[in-house]
């Protein structure tokens, strides 16, 4: 069964730290972009970051809020992401989802993007 | 960054009819880097469409997508009762990759 599982949410003081899980089945982790999505409460999704694939030189991106606070990992061993979020904000307060972005070929070009896994999501609550 | 701007908010309509949703991008989109999902109380969002018109794996075939350069249009067909959600656009072409903000189709 293709499945994605995050873990690792909980309630942080402004200013903690938190590291999220996510551990991938059913397919090809190691080949596979991987993204976290955020929704804070009540509100619509919110992109935080991806981090390609080993062959794609396993670099990350970042949403402008997050970036220099958030670090997204993988362990292609382990099948397995990671979100490290430190330097918390009461803003952060959000469902974490841990999603694989779709890869199509059309040939000469792939496009990764629209993200077909979703993990059942974690709750990170930032509140003194 | 590229904004998508989801309309109507809220749809309110009834089971059978015909549901139109927009979303218009700040810039131009290529229509393979558009896609679409669902979104209903206490679960995670379902993809609907990619490539702006592409349904995905079990999505019937009720839900099509269209458009290209900075307009998209989701469109299902006839509601049925499990329809009513949150809808929202993506697009990927560019990072920050970035959502709309959603169109809540309701129960008239």
């Amino acid at each position: 069964e293709v499945q994605l599982v995050e873990s690792g949410g909980g309630l942080v003081k402004p200013g903690g730290s938190l590291r999220l899980s996510c551990v991938a089945s059913g397919f090809s982790f190691s080949n596979a972009w991987m993204s976290w999505v955020r929704q804070a409460p009540g509100k619509g999704l919110e992109w935080v970051g991806r981090i390609k694939r080993k062959t794609d030189g396993e670099t990350t991106d970042y949403a402008a809020p997050v970036k220099g606070r958030f670090t997204i990992l993988r362990d292609d061993s382990r099948n397995t992401l990671y979100l490290q979020v430190n330097s918390l904000r009461t803003e952060d307060t959000a469902v974490y989802y841990c999603v694989r972005p779709k890869s199509v070929d059309y040939g000469d070009y792939e496009v990764i993007g629209a993200f077909d896994i979703w993990g059942q999501g974690t709750m990170v609550t930032v509140s003194s | 960054e590229i904004v998508l701007t989801q309309s109507p908010g809220t749809l309110s309509l009834s089971p059978g009819e015909r549901a139109t949703l927009s979303c218009r991008a700040s810039h131009s989109v290529s229509s393979i880097y558009l896609a679409w999902y669902q979104q209903k109380p206490g679960q995670a969002p379902r993809l609907l469409i990619w490539g702006a018109s592409s349904r995905a794996t079990g999505i019937p075939d009720r839900f099509s997508g269209s458009g290209s350069g900075t307009d998209f249009t989701l469109t299902i067909s006839r509601l049925e009762p499990e329809d009513f959600a949150v809808y929202y656009c993506q697009q990927y072409v560019s990072s920050p990759w970035t959502f709309g903000q959603g169109t809540k189709v309701e129960i008239k």
